[in-house]
């Protein structure tokens, strides 16, 4: 059983760019939430997914976007880069139907280096 | 105020030693409560969920005092292997797709 997937696992990109993040949840998992964890800090909430739709947001700017396709998976782009975006991205899953999001399982990442 | 506070350490304990981590909360209508770890460069892990009532998991113990908005880890017997980052994490008020708020982490290292 497959858990969390997350690609790439590394990623290096300039100022201005766009980036895209992949996300497959465990099996039998129908939700996910993407969280930014910057050097030396706790994972922060960016968005969550249940059917199709962000369910709820974190305190990110637009800039920050996201979908879920039918098959569950995710995906997080951010455009316009900016140094402070520099990070360690995490998708976590869970089997919670979009009503809590307690009890995730985390991907390994995506560290994202902006220069 | 941050949402969730912990001391971030670092705590560095000899082998078998007894290491307490604490953590305060803001928000008085939080539903739920974890304790998860995260090793260096890798991915948080659910280490043991918090209830008012306490709960043990062989040598980790975790409290709960809704009152004081504090919750707490206790470590008997420490191993090398304990050695990673200890994040508080907090559940939202009751209602749909409660977020998690997770703390800074508290960095424990557990010296031969």
């Amino acid at each position: 059983d497959a858990g969390v997937t997350q690609s790439p696992t590394h990623l290096i990109k300039t100022r201005g760019q766009q980036v895209t993040l992949r996300c497959s949840p465990k099996s039998g998992h129908d939700t996910v939430s993407w969280y930014q964890q910057a050097l030396g800090q706790g994972p922060q909430f960016i968005f969550q997914y249940y059917e199709e739709e962000e369910r709820q947001r974190g305190n990110f700017p637009d800039r920050f976007s996201g979908h879920q396709f039918p098959n569950y998976s995710s995906e997080l782009n951010v455009n316009a880069l900016l140094l402070g975006d520099s990070a360690l991205y995490l998708c976590a899953s869970s089997p919670g139907r979009g009503i809590t999001n307690e009890k995730l399982f985390f991907g390994s990442g995506t560290q994202l280096s902006v220069l | 105020r941050k949402e969730v506070e912990q001391d971030p350490g670092p705590f560095n304990v000899p082998e078998g030693a007894t290491v307490a981590f604490n953590c305060t909360y803001s928000n008085s209508a939080s539903q739920s409560f974890f304790w998860y770890r995260q090793d260096c460069r890798k991915e948080p892990k659910l280490l043991m969920s918090v209830y008012s009532s306490g709960n043990e998991d062989g040598r980790f113990t975790a409290q709960l005092n809704r009152a004081s908005q504090y919750i707490s880890l206790l470590i008997r017997d420490s191993k090398l292997s304990d050695s990673a980052t200890y994040l508080c994490v907090v559940g939202g008020p009751s209602g749909s797709a409660r977020q998690l708020t997770f703390g800074s982490g508290t960095q424990l290292t557990v010296l031969p």
